[in-house]
């Protein structure tokens, strides 16, 4: 299947800084990506959905101006986590689509941790 | 809206034995299914997913998954396990259009005695 390569896998970073992370699609347009975050022993819960110069669409209860994405290109999409909080540590996963109706691929995920 | 449930957060069977992991779905239209594996600190793979032709869905490493409109479930079995089968296992429901987001169950520990 096609790649999609999270960077970086793990990261720890001081309460009030902002942390960004990367979703790249190694060997496909990625037309929208995803992304999510995931508590310990929970499943995933999505984030928001961006397609490629657009604005990204969050889900309920998500503070976009918090957690910053930008899809600027079809091979690469950002989440920054602006003035991270020891709740904000999670495991972040992007996953991203191709063309119409192709499977989701995803990253093999990020651990974020604040102290 | 959609949703999936997964019936049991953690399943323990002996290796060798049948594995049965229950996901039923709603959905007010057609979904697209698909079933995912993680292992520990590593994102997501998918095992295998229903996209409205067969209902009898065969995946990778030996699972697979029958498509059951009048009981809305979307079961994945596995006739013998294995050792490598221990990890997450998440069931997933989407409209199925290429802007679709996918809605995650709540997960499936599997672990496997010896």
């Amino acid at each position: 299947g096609a790649v999609v390569s999270q960077h970086p896998s793990r990261v720890i970073c001081k309460s009030g800084t902002s942390v960004k992370i990367e979703c790249r699609s190694l060997d496909f347009q990625a037309t929208t990506m995803f992304w999510y975050r995931q508590f310990p022993k929970k499943s995933l819960m999505l984030m928001a959905t961006s397609n490629e110069g657009s604005k990204a669409t969050y889900e309920q209860g998500v503070e976009k101006d918090k957690f910053l994405i930008n899809h600027a290109s079809l091979t690469l999409s950002t989440l920054t986590v602006t003035s991270a909080h020891p709740e904000d540590s999670s495991f972040y996963i992007c996953s991203a689509r191709g063309d119409v109706n192709t499977e989701a691929f995803f990253g093999q995920g990020t651990r974020l941790t604040v102290v | 809206a959609q949703s999936v449930t997964q019936l049991g957060s953690h399943v323990s069977v002996s290796e060798g034995a049948l594995v049965l992991l229950r996901c039923n779905y709603s959905s007010s239209v057609p979904p697209y299914l698909f079933w995912y594996v993680q292992y520990p600190n590593q994102g997501l793979q998918l095992l295998l997913k229903y996209t409205s032709a067969a209902t009898l869905v065969k995946g990778i490493n030996g699972f697979e998954a029958e498509f059951k409109k009048s009981e809305t479930s979307f079961h994945l079995t596995k006739p013998s396990a294995h050792m490598s089968d221990a990890a997450e296992y998440f069931c997933a429901v989407s409209e199925g259009s290429s802007a679709s987001k996918i809605i995650f169950g709540s997960g499936t520990r599997l672990s496997i005695r010896p």
